[in-house]
């Protein structure tokens, strides 16, 4: 079965720290793995995306992810948040079964940096 | 709330044939979104509505795509004649809220297959 989580719905960082935003998946095939993020009245934009290269993603933005099959992870993180980083973020698994393409988006994780 | 309902969750079509898509957004929520989604080219923005009109239609692939809206509980993407290149995952989405306090809201997809 397909699933993700996504552990915070909210995540407060101050400007400057490092971000964390986490992500665990299902699935029974090998997976392809998505974070998109959405900033105020503007669409999705892709970060990064993993699909079975290299298990480290860097992304745009100065955001990376590391997918960890033992651990079922899709972890979003950045070194240093800045004020333009507020927005909310999407993690997205998709992966073929039964011939069929399956996606499942997470319910997402609001982020907010403060000055 | 059950959340955005979209059906149905799989459709396998023979090239040439009409598709319609439905959605039911979460009550109260006014804005609705349709999105596509495939393994080339990720997640697209298809259209949105704010209160049951369309706003930006620009990512409509051609005439063969329309999308209605004819109440705020009910939406519609048609594909007449639909092609193989169609076949992806479409997500219809929901939102409340404004600026730092909308929430977006996606349902879990149709599936497409044109053969």
């Amino acid at each position: 079965a397909q699933s993700v989580t996504q552990l915070d719905s909210h995540v407060s960082v101050s400007e400057g720290t490092p971000v964390l935003l986490r992500c665990n998946y299902s699935s029974s095939y090998s997976p392809s793995l998505f974070w998109y993020v959405q900033h105020p009245n503007k669409g999705l934009q892709l970060l990064l995306k993993y699909t079975s290269a290299a298990t480290l993603v860097k992304g745009i933005n100065g955001f990376e992810a590391e997918f960890k099959k033992s651990e079922t992870s899709f972890h979003l993180t950045k070194p240093s948040a800045h004020m333009s980083d507020a927005a909310e973020y999407f993690c997205v698994v998709s992966d073929w079964t039964g011939g069929y393409q399956k996606v499942t988006f997470g319910i997402g994780t609001k982020l907010q940096v403060i000055p | 709330d059950a959340g955005v309902i979209q059906s149905p969750r799989h459709e396998v079509t023979e090239m040439g044939q009409e598709v319609t898509l439905r959605c039911k957004p979460i009550s109260g929520h006014d804005y609705l979104f349709w999105y596509r989604q495939t393994m080339m080219r990720g997640l697209e923005l298809l259209i949105y509505f704010n209160n049951n009109v369309p706003i930006d239609d620009s990512g409509m692939p051609e005439d063969r795509f329309s999308a209605k809206m004819p109440n705020a509980s009910f939406s519609t993407l048609k594909i007449q004649p639909s092609e193989p290149r169609d076949s992806a995952v479409y997500f219809c989405a929901s939102r409340m809220g404004q600026g730092t306090n909308e929430k977006l809201f996606f349902g879990s997809g149709t599936q497409l297959s044109v053969l």
